[in-house]
């Protein structure tokens, strides 16, 4: 596609129950972030992928968040058993790999509340 | 942990003012990125800086890398409304690795 696209735009739900959020690379992008963002803060790195495999996943805050990545392409991050602390806006990034410095391409981001 | 450190967190000024804005950190980036993020959308990338003592332009954006590779600055000359929005540091510590994120500062140009 021509940009990053992320899915729910907006979800609000109840304390205890999962979410999954889903993004959309760039095509052709090997390179994908997810990064949470509290409300008028920086960004939060969770998870880092290359191609389908995870090397970096050490911003994943407890063993609530997983993540995966299916052919390359679309990524879902789920949020089981949500607490309130979980709420902010969930931000999705992909790359071309390669050599020199990373180029990220955000999506608009999705918007979790948690009651 | 990587760290970047920005100041200052907000800025209120008046249009046509000028202003700077600092990313510091105790460690060593192979690159460091500046973003802006406007409300309901993700950051856009501005530039990418890779050499010690850098120096680009980007039209009234001036951005510095410092010699040392650790800190930057953006300085906006001349500052208009449309500039308002959150200023973000980024810093990788090396190729494909993750991208550290400061904790930005918010904008405001004044009409």
């Amino acid at each position: 596609g021509a940009g990053v696209s992320q899915s729910p735009s907006n979800k609000v739900t109840e304390k205890g129950k999962d979410v999954e959020l889903r993004c959309d690379p760039i095509s052709g992008h090997t390179a994908l972030y997810w990064y949470r963002q509290s409300l008028g803060q920086g960004l939060e790195f969770l998870i880092y992928f290359q191609g389908n495999s995870a090397p970096d996943k050490s911003g994943l805050p407890s063993d609530r968040f997983s993540a995966e990545r299916t052919g390359g392409s679309v990524s879902t991050l789920t949020i089981q058993r949500t607490q309130q602390e979980d709420s902010a806006v969930y931000l999705c990034a992909s790359s071309p790999t390669g050599s020199g410095a990373n180029v990220l391409t955000f999506g608009a981001g999705s918007r979790l509340t948690v009651l | 942990t990587q760290l970047l450190e920005q100041s200052p967190q907000f800025l209120s000024i008046q249009e046509g003012e000028n202003l700077t804005v600092y990313c510091n950190s105790s460690s060593v980036f192979s690159s460091l990125q500046w973003y802006r993020q406007e409300p309901g959308e993700g950051p856009v990338l501005l530039v990418t800086v890779v050499t010690g003592g850098e120096v680009k332009k980007l039209k009234r954006l001036t951005f510095q890398f410092g010699d040392a590779r650790k800190d930057s600055s953006l300085h906006i000359t001349a500052a208009q409304p449309g500039d308002t929005g959150l200023y973000l540091c980024a810093g990788s510590a090396a190729s494909g690795s993750r991208l550290t994120f400061g904790e930005g500062t918010q904008l405001t140009v004044n009409p």
